[in-house]
């Protein structure tokens, strides 16, 4: 049972490259979510998911769209990268309950 | 989501006692007060969640006022691996699965256990 898997650990885009952060959990969870987090800045909600099909926005939307065609797998997708997306990227899971199961992160670099 | 307020960091030494106090003064009649804890390098790690009074477990004990505006996180006799930022979060469970609702993180608290 491996929780909630993320890949790659680490990335280094150029501007305006795209990339896909990927995201998989095997604890049949139907809430899932990504997370960007900045120095002095927490953890800030970027899209997240209630279910197979459904995405929505979080607090910081832009220039991230998902895709949510299994349980098991929520990807990142950045369509043009730019040097304000530089961040830790994290891929949470839940089910409905107390508590949110984090990824161990994605580290991204755009120069 | 109520809004949190956290001191920024805070000192300890291995063996004692520390007491992280989250102030939400907004707090809703649903919700329930969640402590986080994140080490570097890795995604943040429930630690224990409450509505009211005092909750325990293996790892720390909740206490929170009959106001509900407080908690605070105690951890018994820190040692060094304690040694991470610790995230307090206030909301409603069930709006947040059900309606998806936002789980907001603050800023955290950082706390360094020296030896």
């Amino acid at each position: 049972n491996a929780g909630v898997t993320q890949t790659p650990k680490f990335q280094v885009l150029k501007t305006g490259q795209s990339m896909t952060l990927q995201c998989a959990q095997d604890m049949n969870h139907e809430y899932m979510s990504w997370y960007r987090q900045d120095p002095g800045m927490g953890l800030r909600l970027i899209h997240y998911s209630v279910g197979a099909g459904i995405t929505d926005q979080g607090e910081v939307p832009n220039g991230y769209n998902v895709s949510r065609s299994t349980t098991e797998d929520f990807p990142l997708r950045l369509l043009s990268a730019a040097p304000s997306q530089t961040s830790v990227y994290f891929c949470a899971t839940t089910d409905g309950k107390e508590t949110q199961y984090f990824g161990p992160g994605t580290r991204l670099l755009v120069l | 989501l109520a809004k949190t307020t956290q001191p920024i960091s805070m000192d300890s030494y291995e063996g004692q006692e520390v007491n992280i106090t989250c102030s939400h003064n907004n707090i809703a009649t649903n919700d329930y007060i969640t402590w986080y804890q994140q080490f570097p390098s890795q995604g943040p790690r429930f630690i224990i969640q409450g509505y009211k009074t005092k909750v325990t477990n293996e790892v720390a004990s909740l206490f929170i006022p009959a106001d509900r505006k407080s908690s605070t996180l105690s951890l018994p006799r820190v040692s060094l691996s304690d040694t991470a930022v610790y995230y307090c979060l206030v909301g409603d469970p069930i709006m947040i699965y059900n309606q998806g609702g936002k789980l907001i993180f603050g800023q955290g608290t950082e706390l360094s256990v020296k030896p």
